[in-house]
């Protein structure tokens, strides 16, 4: 089975300011897909980045990065220079088999 | 234009109705999927389809019903709901030829309220 953990149930950042959303997971699977996903107020779920278990990179795309502990066990969404539009629950999540979605990050961006 | 379409978007229901949501996707995937969000609660995946066939099914009550009749279509049938079943209900689809790596893409959901 496998398990997603996000500890951060609300989180404040500043326009053009860092931020970090945290997300742990436990898995028996040698080899897995780690995903997070944006829902904005309006509901639908929008896919942001990816990063396999054995990629030898973090994943970064545009905005978005992924700092990947495979060790840790942790695989952190980096959110740089934060837009008023940032604002939305934040969800990390594993797929295959079964599958888990973690609780979520409310990311509010304070003008 | 989203790849993956829902309707409607906004259902209320009294216990004894039946309904049914519909799903669509125009992506080529071979995969789709019914989530249930419940305010407070984790994402919760119901039902999972590849190639038409039911390939999941999380101990969700026959009150709920899916039917897939192609890869490109996904409808949950509903009747007799409870209250506690009011909820955003999820669609997405994936392209499942690298389960680990698939990527699934949502709909807008339908927000279902049960009277």
């Amino acid at each position: 089975a496998q398990k997603i953990t996000q500890t951060q149930p609300g989180m404040f950042v500043q326009e053009k300011e860092a931020v970090t959303l945290d997300c742990t997971y436990d898995t028996s699977d040698p080899s897995y897909g780690l995903f997070w996903y944006k829902q904005p107020s309006s509901g639908e779920m929008i896919f942001l980045i990816y990063q396999g278990s054995y990629d030898q990179q973090n994943a970064t795309e545009g905005r978005y990065s992924l700092n990947f502990q495979k060790a840790r066990k942790s695989a952190n969404l980096v959110i740089s220079a934060s837009q008023l539009g940032d604002s939305a629950m934040y969800f990390c999540a594993m797929r295959e088999p079964g599958g888990s979605f973690g609780t979520g990050t409310s990311l509010t961006v304070i003008p | 234009e989203t790849g993956v379409t829902q309707t409607p978007r906004h259902l209320v229901m009294g216990m004894t109705n039946k309904k049914s949501l519909k799903c669509e996707q125009h992506l080529g995937h071979n995969a789709m999927y019914w989530y249930k969000q419940s305010a407070k609660k984790p994402l919760e995946l119901m039902f999972v389809y590849n190639f038409k066939e039911q390939t999941e099914n999380n101990s969700v009550p026959s009150r709920f019903s899916p039917e897939c009749p192609n890869s490109s279509h996904l409808f949950l049938h509903l009747h007799t709901l409870q209250p506690e079943d009011s909820a955003l209900y999820l669609c997405a689809s994936s392209s499942n030829k690298d389960p680990g790596a698939e990527t699934q893409y949502f709909g807008p959901g339908t927000r279902l309220l049960v009277l």
